[in-house]
């Protein structure tokens, strides 16, 4: 199974101010054959489901704000959120879905500051 | 409206059954691959099983390989999942989620939409 590494566990910043989560997968989840990326983030808030947030690595979901943003290829990914609102507050979990079983990172949890 | 309503969560013993359901609405069932996936306390997330739109393919995470058995009623649009020989480490908040259709390679493991989820506890 290939092993999804999120960094850092969990982070605080203020309200307005940029967000980063990293992740690196054990192997490369870019396919040759059409050149995507299978890598998305999910946002977790506590007694709600996981939302879908970013998919091909950059993709935002339909009704994800702009604020959120994916980057990077290969093995090594970021989530950005570029003006953290409250609502933002929730757990982040990258997953690839390169192949089966679709793994997920251990989440990095985000509050403010 | 996509939907996925999870039912059958609750308390049972060390070695005892539970099934769950997932009721879907809001799509054409038939046509997704779906997956069970789970959250243990204070963990992350764990994909446990899925099945083919057909319902003709199954898989299994191995922590749960031979215990669980994963099936659907495309005609009532139905995803189940019997859990058999419970144990403690299969305490957990059990999500029912919809695969995203791709044409080849397959991304089914990538999820759209997700259910509130059902809370399985395995303890004596």
């Amino acid at each position: 199974d290939i092993v999804m590494t999120q960094s850092p566990d969990s982070l605080a910043v203020s309200l307005g101010e940029r967000a980063t989560i990293n992740c690196k997968s054990s192997q490369s989840v870019l396919h040759s054959s059409n050149n995507k990326n299978y890598l998305a983030w999910y946002q977790h808030k506590p007694g709600q489901p996981p939302k879908l947030l970013i998919f091909w690595a950059s993709v935002r979901e339909s009704g994800v704000p702009d604020r959120f943003s994916g980057s990077g290829s290969g093995t090594e990914f970021s989530l950005t959120i570029s003006r953290l609102q409250t609502e933002d507050v929730a757990v982040y979990y990258c997953q690839q879905y390169y192949s089966t079983p679709g793994t997920f990172g251990q989440g990095t949890k985000v509050e403010i500051k | 409206e996509v939907q996925l309503v999870e039912s059958g969560g609750g308390l049972v013993q060390p070695g005892g059954s539970l099934r769950l359901s997932c009721a879907a609405s809001g799509f054409t069932f038939s046509y997704y691959d779906m997956s069970w996936v789970r959250q243990a306390p204070g963990k992350g997330l764990e994909w446990v099983s899925d099945i083919s739109a057909s319902g003709g393919n199954t898989d299994y995470a191995d922590s749960v390989k031979g215990r669980f058995t994963i099936s659907r009623d495309n005609s009532k649009n139905t995803l189940s999942l019997q859990m058999n020989s419970l144990r403690a480490e299969d305490t957990a908040v059990y999500y029912c989620a919809k695969g995203v259709a791709c044409s080849r390679p397959s991304c089914s493991h990538l999820f759209d939409y997700w259910g509130q989820g059902t809370l399985v506890t395995v303890s004596s």
